[in-house]
């Protein structure tokens, strides 16, 4: 079973411009969760899509957000970039009950120059 | 709100050594899960393992142990017989029960991550 793909794995911007990152899931899992992984705050939770809807939302500005397709494939953007938004960007999937494991993909390296 | 400490932010052994990874944690919730999972140079976090707060039996796979204590808001991971390939940073997480209307949803609390290097 293939695991969490994302693409890109590295993307380098500028400060101002956007960006779209892409994640898709286990086959068979509904839910999605993004996290920011930075030096300096660690591993910190964006947000879940289940079923194409936001269930759940980490403290992050409006810069980021989110949304999931009827495949469950989920894209985040990030608008208006500032360099501290440099960071690796992991997506998480799981079936969708909030009992069940969350299993990661590699990543998407962001840096912002 | 919950929070997961991990007091050890590096560890260095030489292969064949055991090491423990120390987790604590703290939750209002009665009911709530822990992980752990290891993340190799490559970035992906691999999950490694899942506890259930209403089960404190301690488990094994393989070299790996890991010992959950209630009591103390404690679940320790230990490594035995370490090798080079367990070299990693190794996060603790934690995730509250669901709740109606609950907002527990995807929502993993991590540990800042213990890097562990293992010398041949």
């Amino acid at each position: 079973k293939a695991g969490v793909t994302q693409t890109p794995r590295y993307l380098i911007k500028t400060r101002g411009q956007q960006v779209t990152l892409s994640c898709s899931p286990i086959s068979g899992h509904r839910s999605v969760s993004w996290y920011q992984q930075t030096p300096g705050q660690g591993l910190q939770f964006l947000f879940e899509y289940f079923s194409e809807t936001q269930r759940n939302k980490g403290n992050f500005p409006g810069r980021f957000s989110g949304r999931q397709f009827s495949n469950s494939r989920s894209e985040m953007n990030v608008s208006t970039l500032e360099l501290g938004d440099s960071a690796l960007y992991l997506c998480a999937s799981s079936w969708g009950r909030a009992t069940d494991t969350q299993y990661f993909g590699p990543g998407t390296r962001l840096t912002v120059l | 709100a919950q929070k997961v400490t991990q007091a050890q932010t590096e560890i260095s052994v030489v292969e064949k050594e055991d090491v423990t990874l120390d987790c604590v944690y703290e939750t209002r919730d009665t009911t709530y899960y822990l992980f752990w999972y290891k993340q190799p140079p490559s970035g992906e976090l691999v999950f490694l393992i899942r506890r259930n707060s209403f089960d404190e039996q301690n488990e094994i796979s393989g070299r790996y142990s890991w010992n959950f204590q209630k009591s103390t808001s404690s679940f320790n991971f230990t490594i035995t017989a370490s090798q080079v390939v367990d070299s990693a940073v190794y996060f603790c997480a934690l995730r509250p029960a669901p709740r109606a209307g609950g907002t527990s949803y995807g929502k993993l609390t991590f540990g800042q991550g213990t890097i562990l290097t293992v010398h041949p």
